[in-house]
Formats: structure tokens, sequence, C-alpha cells
């Protein structure tokens, strides 16, 4: 079964660079999401978009933003980064149903130096 | 206190044992309720959601308990295999993602 499908999987910057990533989600799921994690964290909610539309905002700072294309693809724009921006970030999506589960890709392992 | 808690571990089990943990939530009313697995630096991978009438599937076992507010995790004849965190997952709201509270994550290491 397709899975939701992220790029790159690693991507090393220097500080004040920029960075973006990618993530293609589930075919028919209308609903993605993007988290931020840190090494022994749990996930944290960075952003959602539904139907291409933004629909709910986390703890995303200012320096990032994000979208959802008309194929439903969604990028993740980091700028101006820091050290404390070293990460794994995942994307998830899910179907509109209700309570519907989340289903994550493989993540982007960002290093920033 | 955090919304969704759950006991770090490490547990530390043999193989073929049965173990349990257990995750709470302080919202009575959230909705919806996942269990998920993480390896160390990998994504975290829906294991079962968890109904209300509890569910299992293979040596997995969910149930939920709405009057005490938590929901356990029941592995029997642990494999090697099922060493990992396991991530509890409470949705508190449909209309928001904000809502979908994960818990910190249990450890589980299952040795030989």
């Amino acid at each position: 079964a397709a899975g939701v499908i992220q790029s790159p999987r690693h991507l090393i910057k220097e500080k004040r660079e920029t960075a973006t990533l990618k993530c293609y989600p589930i075919p028919r799921h209308d609903t993605v999401y993007w988290y931020q994690q840190g090494p022994g964290q749990d996930p944290q909610f960075l952003i959602s978009f539904y139907e291409k539309m933004q629909s709910d905002k986390g703890s995303i700072p200012d320096r990032f933003s994000a979208q959802q294309f008309s194929d439903y693809h969604s990028e993740l724009n980091m700028s101006s980064l820091e050290l404390g921006d070293s990460a794994l970030y995942f994307c998830a999506s899910s179907q509109g149903q209700e309570g519907s589960p989340l289903h994550f890709g493989n993540g982007t392992r960002l290093t920033v130096t | 206190r955090k919304e969704v808690e759950q006991d770090p571990g490490p547990f530390n089990v043999p193989e073929g044992a049965t173990v349990a943990f257990n995750c709470t939530y302080s919202n009575s009313a959230s909705q919806s309720f996942f269990w998920y697995r993480q390896d160390c630096r990998k994504e975290p991978k829906l294991l079962m959601s968890v109904y209300s009438s509890g569910n299992e599937d293979g040596r997995f076992t969910a149930q939920l308990n709405r009057a005490s507010q938590y929901i356990s995790l029941l592995i029997r004849d642990s494999k090697l295999s099922d060493s990992a965190t396991y991530l509890c997952v409470v949705n508190n709201g449909y209309s928001s993602a904000s809502k979908i509270i994960f818990g910190s994550g249990t450890r589980l290491s299952i040795r030989p």
C-alpha cells in the first residue's frame, strides 16, 4: 500500500540558511500534518492542512511556513535556521473521517551546523 | 500535569513474557485513542486503534477504560522485535489537529 513519502531523508544546513522539506500524502488522504521531534521527545505538532487550506497551527516558529499544493503534496519551508532546529521532521496524513489515525512518513532528519 | 501520561519505562522483559502498560488521559471528552510504536530514529507506526469494547490484533490487546480515563496495551508472548517505544495518542477534538496529543512514550526492551 502507498505510504506517506517525505524528501529528503537527510539534510545538513548551516545556521541562517533555508531548507525546504517535501511531503506526499497517501492518495485520497485530505489532511496533512507536520511534526517536529527532538531527541528523546514526543512529536510536537507544527501545522496542518485540510483540503489545501491551513487548518490548524501548533508550535511552528514564525521563521517556518508551509503550504499544500493542488496535487496535495505539502512543503515545509524553514528560514534563518538555528542549531535548535536540528530534529526529525515528520509529515503525516489522514482521511477526513473523524477519529481516523495519522499515518507518518519516514521523516527528514535535519542537522543544522 | 500532562494531558496524556505514560510510564517512560524502560520495561525490560524476557522474550516470551507478557507485558502491559497504561496511558492515562486528563480530558474526559477525548474521542479516539491509538497506540503507535516507534523504533529509534524512525517514524511512529500505527499499531492499533483502541475501541470502547477493547480490541485484539494477534499478540496485542488494547483496552479503553473511560471511567478511569486510561488505555492499556498488552503484549503476549513478546518477541525481540517488539523492542521499541510505544506511544499513546489521544484525539481530543476532531476539528483541530492540535488536539491530537502524544504521550511521551514507554520504552520496551525484550531480552533473549
